[in-house]
């Protein structure tokens, strides 16, 4: 997986609870992203950085929210997770801006919100 | 509306025989088109990466076709492994702000013995 790794790997949560879910990278990657991916959809990204502090959102970043202090770590907050957030969640990175450039995923964040 | 499609949704071949994905995508403006293996439980590893100029890229036993006039992608795995089984995953990629990526929902392979 890269140099990459989620923690937690599972997590099961109840409704309205705050969730922060942290992507690891040891490559020293300038892009990190995190997706969600449910059946049915492809991959959708939530939110991206392109450095220490710089980040934007994705298509479906409603309800989450990220923070990016170091270039290693990328955060992904559900201030108050819901039913729907429940997903695999995938962080990703690479080095220069993801149209040229392979992304590498970690091995994933399978959460439960009841 | 940039789509990528998959076809077929799920396969089942037995080892040893050769097997190819279809991809059809409706992404504009083209960037790049890549392959994706995800096994179960894991997150997806990149197989090939192709440009507009590329029309075949072989990656072993995988081979990737692109045909952008078609707009149409192929995945061949020859002499399938009980390894191969997986969901493949296309992707296309949009030369367009922040290069936007497109997912396909993936093809998902069983290789039976």
């Amino acid at each position: 997986d890269a140099g990459i790794t989620q923690s937690p790997r599972h997590k099961v949560t109840e409704t309205g609870t705050p969730v922060t879910l942290r992507c690891h990278q040891t490559e020293n990657h300038r892009y990190m992203y995190w997706y969600r991916q449910d059946p049915g959809h492809g991959l959708r990204l939530i939110h991206y950085s392109y450095g220490v502090k710089d980040t934007d959102k994705g298509e479906v970043s409603d309800g989450y929210s990220v923070s990016r202090s170091k270039t290693e770590d990328f955060l992904l907050t559900l201030e108050s997770a819901t039913s729907s957030q429940t997903s695999v969640y995938f962080c990703a990175i690479s080095e220069s801006s993801p149209s040229t450039d392979t992304q590498y995923f970690g091995p994933g964040t399978r959460l439960t919100v009841l | 509306k940039n789509q990528v499609e998959q076809s077929p949704q799920s396969l089942i071949i037995l080892e040893g025989k050769n097997c190819t994905l279809q991809c059809n995508y409706t992404v504009s403006p083209f960037s790049n088109l890549r392959w994706y293996k995800q096994d179960t439980g894991r997150g997806p590893v990149s197989l090939t990466i192709m440009t507009f100029s590329e029309n075949t890229k072989s990656n072993g036993r995988y081979t990737a076709t692109l045909d952008a006039d078609t707009k149409q992608s192929s995945l061949h795995i020859t002499a399938s492994q009980l390894s191969d089984s997986a969901s493949y995953i296309c992707v296309v990629s949009a030369n367009t702000g922040f290069q936007k990526l497109v997912f396909g929902t993936g093809t998902r392979l069983l290789v039976s013995p």
